[in-house]
């Protein structure tokens, strides 16, 4: 079983969607937790951490469910600009990171 | 604030020659220095870690070594490149738990 396992996509959206996906990963004592943009060809950047009680940086919201053990973003109001993919990293002893869901917003 | 400076943007090699890929961190001392490879549609995996001078720790066998001979300076190696080496490499700091990335070297084995 892979550490942080992501739905690759893609998740294609009109403007103004919301479009929320999922993150799970597989060690339980796993502390922290955050979600990194990748555009295409592009070094990842941080997005944002994600708290245990959830989250929110505009229009983004992050939630955590240890329980379930998995992370989740919501995009609120996309924009064209939101075109990227969305990385899952969890910390344990070291940060893994998942493959990457591509989210692409049309016109 | 600080900075990570990554050389050259993209190469492209034969296989079998050699490949010494550069990383520098400028705006912080003593920092924790990663590299990552990013093959086509793959997630990033962590192939080197240092925590200072010196020490290196790998994470992955493979044809590649890393130095690091300065303080904020990491340096990606290999005597002799494989066709699977080709990808996206990454030098990364890390922060209070986070990780900054460098702007990448695009690596094209043919």
């Amino acid at each position: 079983r892979k550490e942080v396992e992501q739905d690759p996509g893609p998740f294609n959206v009109p403007e103004g969607a919301t479009v929320a996906f999922n993150c799970t990963y597989s060690n339980s004592a796993s502390q922290s937790f955050f979600w990194y943009r990748q555009d295409c060809r592009k070094e990842p950047k941080l997005l944002m951490s994600v708290y245990s009680s959830g989250n929110e940086d505009g229009r983004f919201t992050a939630q955590l469910n240890r329980a379930s053990q998995y992370i989740s973003l919501l995009i609120r109001d996309s924009k064209l600009s939101d075109s990227a993919t969305y990385l899952c990293v969890v910390n344990d002893y070291k940060l893994s990171f998942g493959a990457g869901t591509t989210v692409t917003v049309r016109a | 604030s600080q900075t990570i400076h990554q050389w050259p943007a993209t190469l492209v090699q034969p296989v079998g020659s050699p490949l010494s890929l550069e990383c520098t961190v400028e705006g912080t001392s003593n920092p924790n220095l990663y590299w990552y490879r990013q093959a086509a549609g793959r997630g990033l995996q962590l192939l080197f870690y240092s925590v200072g001078i010196g020490q290196i720790s790998s994470e992955v066998p493979q044809n590649l070594s890393a130095s690091r001979p300065q303080d904020r300076q990491f340096i990606l190696s290999s005597k002799k490149l494989l066709l699977s080496d080709s990808g996206f490499y990454l030098c990364a700091w890390r922060g209070a738990n986070e990780q900054y990335f460098g702007p990448g070297t695009r690596l094209t084995v043919t």
